[in-house]
């Protein structure tokens, strides 16, 4: 079945780059997405990538697509504290509507 | 502003009690999703309803009924609450199947 793996946590110093990693399974995913939770907040889309592509550059984000290897990164460069969140992996189910997520990644970012 | 919003955000209730959770998108799109966050963040896909019909029913206790008067709002309606029922519950829409799904601030319900 369709499967999304992200490691659990990740903590880093603030100016330092981010890497988080997703695996999936489902390899007729046709978009893969990353979104970003704040404490007592809702899910924020950060960003998203097609298939098709290797790798999509938005200001301090970084995605990398490994399609073969049904491989994720999230790449943040510079972080800062304000990055400190629950950051989901998520692609499109089978049925072409549902999103299968990750159990999501908790990036602490220390001063 | 437009968005997707979710009222209320914060539900208190007894077990047994029927309760709903309202949600509504002014972003004029076509899909729209119930998602369940239990303690351990984990998000499930419950119901996807485009055009105000039903597609996507996950397996989820009939106790559940979502309800879409038109394309703007989904309503979920929860009967004879169990304890189990706790957790937060997110809306969300898109302008399609296809495209990215946009999410609401989430309801937390918590069943005493």
């Amino acid at each position: 079945g369709e499967d999304v793996e992200q490691s659990l946590f990740l903590s880093v110093r603030e100016g330092d780059s981010s890497v988080i990693n997703c695996t999936y399974t489902d390899s007729s995913s046709t978009y893969l997405y990353w979104y970003k939770q704040e404490p007592g907040a809702g899910l924020q889309l950060l960003t998203y990538i097609f298939s098709n592509m290797d790798m999509k550059q938005d200001q301090r984000l970084t995605v990398l697509l490994n399609k073969k290897d049904k491989h994720l990164s999230l790449r943040i460069a510079d972080t800062q504290t304000g990055d400190s969140a629950i950051y989901f992996c998520a692609e499109k189910g089978q049925a072409g509507t549902a999103l299968i997520f990750g159990k999501g990644t908790t990036l602490s970012v220390s001063s | 502003d437009t968005a997707v919003s979710q009222t209320p955000k914060y539900l208190v209730t007894q077990m047994g009690n029927d309760k709903s959770i309202k949600c509504e998108q002014n972003l004029g799109h076509d899909t729209m999703y119930w998602y369940k966050q239990d303690s351990k963040k984990f998000l499930k896909i419950m119901f996807s309803y485009n055009n105000k019909e039903l597609i996507i029913n996950e397996t989820v206790p009939n106790r559940f009924s979502p309800k879409s008067p038109d394309k703007a709002h989904l309503n979920l309606h929860i009967n004879s609450l169990e304890l189990g029922d706790s957790a937060v519950y997110f809306c969300a829409s898109s302008p399609s199947f296809k495209y990215e799904q946009y999410f609401g601030p989430g309801t937390r319900l918590t069943v005493t």
